[in-house]
């Protein structure tokens, strides 16, 4: 989607070392989403913001952070990464809580 | 229990014939509900959205809602192997005034030529 740039696209690291993803949109959406994807479990939420400086827990947000300094961007942290977070992490935006979200192209990221 | 579930398939329809998903949810999930298609290594691409009882039609896709027995369902007609995809079904959960979507597990849907 070219309203919703994703990095990095892939990315490999060690356990126990910080790795930070980025979405940033053009939208100027109030509302977005991050999920990771793994087989068998579909698409969980991981956290998502309301607004700038506005944030939530979803369903799986444990050993992840998120800030949203502005409303274009919003970076989702794992402050020590574990071989559990080994997924394909998405980015999603919406306009309002209610309406359909647009994804991002995701990142595949390994931690070895 | 999941909120939403999903056969998770592999469903295979002949070329030309009709496609039907179906999801079921639970008392939590609101009346928001999305049908979204993910294509082997792509991102979810929204196709259908359907916020009360009944059919909702655009083009070849279908969707069906009946809140009472608490299922939504997609029918693809004419389905063309480009159908050929992993079909997402998600509903929003009401959260203190933020809804949020959750997602069923997806089911993989194969158009045989």
């Amino acid at each position: 989607d070219a309203g919703i740039t994703q990095s990095p696209r892939h990315k490999v690291t060690e356990t126990g070392t910080p790795v930070t993803l980025r979405c940033h949109q053009t939208e100027n959406h109030r509302y977005m989403y991050w999920y990771r994807q793994d087989p068998g479990h579909g698409l969980r939420l991981i956290h998502y913001s309301y607004g700038v400086k506005d944030t939530d827990k979803g369903e799986v947000s444990d050993g992840y952070s998120v800030s949203r300094s502005k409303t274009e961007d919003f970076l989702l942290t794992l402050e020590s990464a574990t071989s559990s977070q080994t997924s394909v992490y998405f980015c999603a935006i919406s306009t309002l809580a209610e309406q359909p979200q647009h994804f991002g192209d995701g990142t595949r990221l390994s931690i070895l | 229990q999941k909120e939403v579930e999903q056969n998770s398939g592999p469903l295979s329809v002949p070329e030309g014939a009709i496609a039907s998903l179906n999801c079921t949810y639970s008392d939590r999930v609101s009346q928001s509900f999305f049908w979204y298609r993910q294509y082997s290594g792509k991102s979810p691409e929204l196709i259908m959205s359907i916020y009360s009882n009944g059919d909702k039609e655009d083009g070849r896709f279908t969707a069906q809602l009946n809140k009472a027995s608490q299922y939504v369902s997609l029918l693809i007609r004419d389905s063309q192997p480009s159908d050929s995809a992993t079909y997402l079904c998600a509903g929003a959960i009401s959260n203190f005034g933020n809804e949020k979507l959750t997602f069923g597990t997806g089911t993989r849907l194969t158009i045989i030529p």
